[in-house]
């Protein structure tokens, strides 16, 4: 049975500095891997799909990478700004047999960045 | 597009009352999903379809839910009849199955309250 776990499941850093967030998946037949956003109250805003074929994936100041032979995804934010403040959710969508379409979550890792 | 959407935004209802969230997914996407999401456990899976059938309901929690696809533009989650602990914030999500991409997009959730 795949399971997702994301660690830290909170972090707080001053602004301007470059982080990352982890990602463990448990069965490394993946389909793709998805990262997600979701500021409180809020839905999921898709922030970078990575393909299983693929390495990383890039948008502005975020990049993702992904090894499916170790479990693991990180997600890169350079120069955080209060404005990244939110929850982030990774989600992966099993292969082969389990390849149903449906997305297994993370629990979260919600960000805090300070002024 | 105006990407999934999901009404009512917020609903307060009685214990015992019916309660009707509607989907309306991203045209030309072929699998729809209802997750609910609470603090104690997370995203967690409800039912999802595919070519409007159902294809796995296995995270519906009790009898008293029950979902619906009866074209490709539309959805139902009708939990009869509801408790408080239903609460929580019940989203929708499509996706395509085309081979280049095969990512979620989410609505933006119902929160339902149940008193």
């Amino acid at each position: 049975k795949q399971e997702v776990t994301q660690i830290p499941a909170a972090l707080s850093v001053p602004e301007g500095e470059n982080l990352v967030l982890n990602c463990s998946f448990t069965d490394s037949a993946i389909y793709n891997l998805q990262w997600f956003r979701q500021d409180p109250g809020k839905g999921l805003t898709s922030l970078l799909l990575i393909q299983s074929s693929q390495r990383e994936q890039t948008s502005g100041r975020l990049n993702a990478s992904l090894d499916k032979s170790s479990g693991r995804s990180t997600l890169y934010i350079a120069a955080s700004q209060p404005g990244d403040s939110a929850t982030y959710l990774c989600a992966v969508r099993p292969d082969g047999s389990s390849n149903t379409g449906k997305l297994i979550f993370g629990q979260g890792t919600t960000l805090q960045v300070k002024p | 597009d105006a990407g999934v959407i999901q009404s009512p935004r917020h609903e307060v209802t009685e214990m015992g009352q019916e309660v009707t969230l509607r989907c309306k997914p991203i045209s030309g996407h072929d699998y729809l999903f209802w997750y609910r999401q609470t603090m104690m456990r997370g995203l967690e899976l409800l039912i999802y379809f595919n070519n409007n059938v159902p294809i796995d309901d296995s995270g519906m929690p009790e009898d008293r839910f029950s979902a619906k696809m009866p074209n490709a533009s539309f959805s139902t989650l009708k939990i009869q009849p509801s408790e408080p602990r239903d609460s929580a914030v019940y989203f929708c999500a499509s996706s395509f199955s085309g081979r280049r991409n095969y990512g979620y997009t989410f609505g933006s959730g119902t929160r339902l309250t149940v008193v």
